[in-house]
């Protein structure tokens, strides 16, 4: 079975611009988590969605913002970019009722210059 | 905020060697999984575990859930250089629905030929 499919996997931008990143859950997967992850640090959870409606919210900044679309598939918005928010960005997906076991996409590297 | 303390940080061992990873909180969780990470790519879930005690074995690995769910380990048994890597636990939280999971800071294995 196809896993996370995340697009692009690399962007390169420069400070103040906007970027797009898209997340592509597993099938039959209706709820999408994204992740920061800096070099060297841990996964951050920044938001997550289920059934298109926010669910939970982590330190994701005011610049930011993401939702999830009628085949649940997800973007994140991210405007007035700053160089601290170079980094590796991660979606995952988990199916309801499965222990929010959740499977990770392959990531999108943002450098922002 | 739940705090996921992961030990060892970093761990060289030689091959065939036994080790254990320690993933500790004062926090409850409603499942605990571990993931394995290599340098840029997403974590690849391995374990989910979910009842207190709980014990799950993946052929050379065993995953053990704390009694009270607020702490887990990860048993490696004669491990083999291509065991080398970072291991992250993460933890879901018990408010329900898609929760973002907490992640420990990793442990980065690494065994020697």
């Amino acid at each position: 079975a196809a896993g996370v499919i995340q697009s692009p996997r690399h962007l390169i931008k420069e400070k103040r611009e906007t970027a797009t990143l898209k997340c592509y859950p597993i099938s039959r997967h209706d709820t999408v988590y994204w992740y920061q992850q800096g070099p060297g640090q841990d996964p951050q959870f920044l938001i997550s969605f289920y059934e298109k409606m926010q669910s939970d919210k982590g330190s994701i900044p005011d610049r930011f913002s993401a939702q999830q679309f009628s085949d649940y598939h997800s973007e994140l918005n991210m405007s007035s970019l700053e160089l601290g928010d170079s980094a590796l960005y991660f979606c995952a997906s988990s199916r309801t009722g499965k222990y929010n076991e959740q499977f990770f996409g392959p990531g999108t590297r943002l450098t922002v210059l | 905020t739940q705090l996921l303390e992961q030990s060892p940080q970093f761990l060289s061992i030689q091959e065939g060697e036994n080790l254990t990873v320690y993933c500790n909180s004062s926090s409850v969780f409603s499942s605990l999984q571990w993931y394995r990470q290599e340098p840029g790519e997403g974590p690849v879930l391995l374990v989910t575990v979910v009842t207190g005690g709980e014990v799950k074995k993946l052929k050379r690995l065993t995953f053990q859930f704390g009694d009270a769910r607020k702490d887990s380990s990860l048993h490696i048994t004669a491990a083999q250089p291509g065991d080398t890597g970072l291991y992250l636990c993460a933890g879901a939280g018990t408010g329900g629905g898609a929760d973002g999971l907490t992640f420990g800071k990793g442990t980065h294995l690494i065994i020697q030929p």
